[in-house]
């Protein structure tokens, strides 16, 4: 079965500290992973999305890498804001259908002052 | 720019009752989709459509329908609502693989 796995469920640091989410995902073959951001009590915006032959894309603060041979990548925060607090919510498609894109159940952040 | 637009955006029901959640997006996409996101799980898909007038199911379809009569509106129906549908619904809409955009949800709670 297909499954994405995040990694911590939850997570607390302090403002200004860098931080690293990880997703490991079984999905094979895949054709894009992407993480979004989801405040609180709003939908999900898109972060970054990266297709399988690609390692890294960036989005300002945020950097995601992709390792296809191990399939996990992980979604890195550097210099944290109060803003990010969030949850961050890795989604992969697989190649086979577009609708079938499979949600992790996210990683909850707190960013503390 | 409305981007995608949910209403209501917070629903009470007594079990057995009915009700349709409206998403309208402005974007001129194909898909749209509507998920139900509970506590410690991913967003699951409930029924998409990959075209006006076309409807399909998704991950957890039963106990819900949908319509696409236009493009830019794509309807979810509970017939007779139960607890188990307590949950936040997302509708999102998509011009393809890979980004898709998402509303701000709804909040329904079944008593």
């Amino acid at each position: 079965k297909n499954q994405v796995e995040q990694s911590p469920q939850s997570l607390i640091i302090l403002e200004g500290k860098n931080c690293t989410l990880q997703c490991n995902y079984t999905v094979s073959p895949f054709s894009n992973l992407r993480w979004y951001k989801q405040d609180t009590g709003r939908g999900p915006v898109s972060l970054t999305i990266m297709t399988f032959s690609e390692n890294t894309k960036s989005n300002g603060r945020y950097t995601a890498t992709l390792d296809a041979d191990t399939k996990q990548s992980s979604l890195h925060i550097t210099a944290s804001q109060l803003s990010d607090s969030a949850s961050y919510i890795c989604v992969v498609s697989p190649a086979s259908s577009a609708s079938k894109i499979i949600f992790g159940s996210g990683t909850r952040l707190s960013i503390r002052p | 720019n409305a981007g995608v637009t949910q209403t209501p955006k917070f629903r009470v029901l007594k079990t057995g009752q009915s009700m349709t959640l409206l998403c309208a997006q402005d974007m001129n996409h194909e898909y749209m989709y509507w998920y139900r996101q509970d506590p410690g799980m991913g967003l699951r898909l409930i029924h998409y459509s990959v075209g006006e007038g076309t409807t399909a199911k998704g991950e957890v379809p039963d106990g819900y329908n949908v319509s696409r009569l236009k493009k830019q509106n794509f309807l979810l129906g509970l017939e007779s609502a139960a607890p188990s549908q307590t949950s936040v619904y997302f509708c999102a809409s998509s011009a393809g693989i890979p980004e898709a955009f998402f509303g701000q949800g709804t909040r329904l709670t079944v008593v």
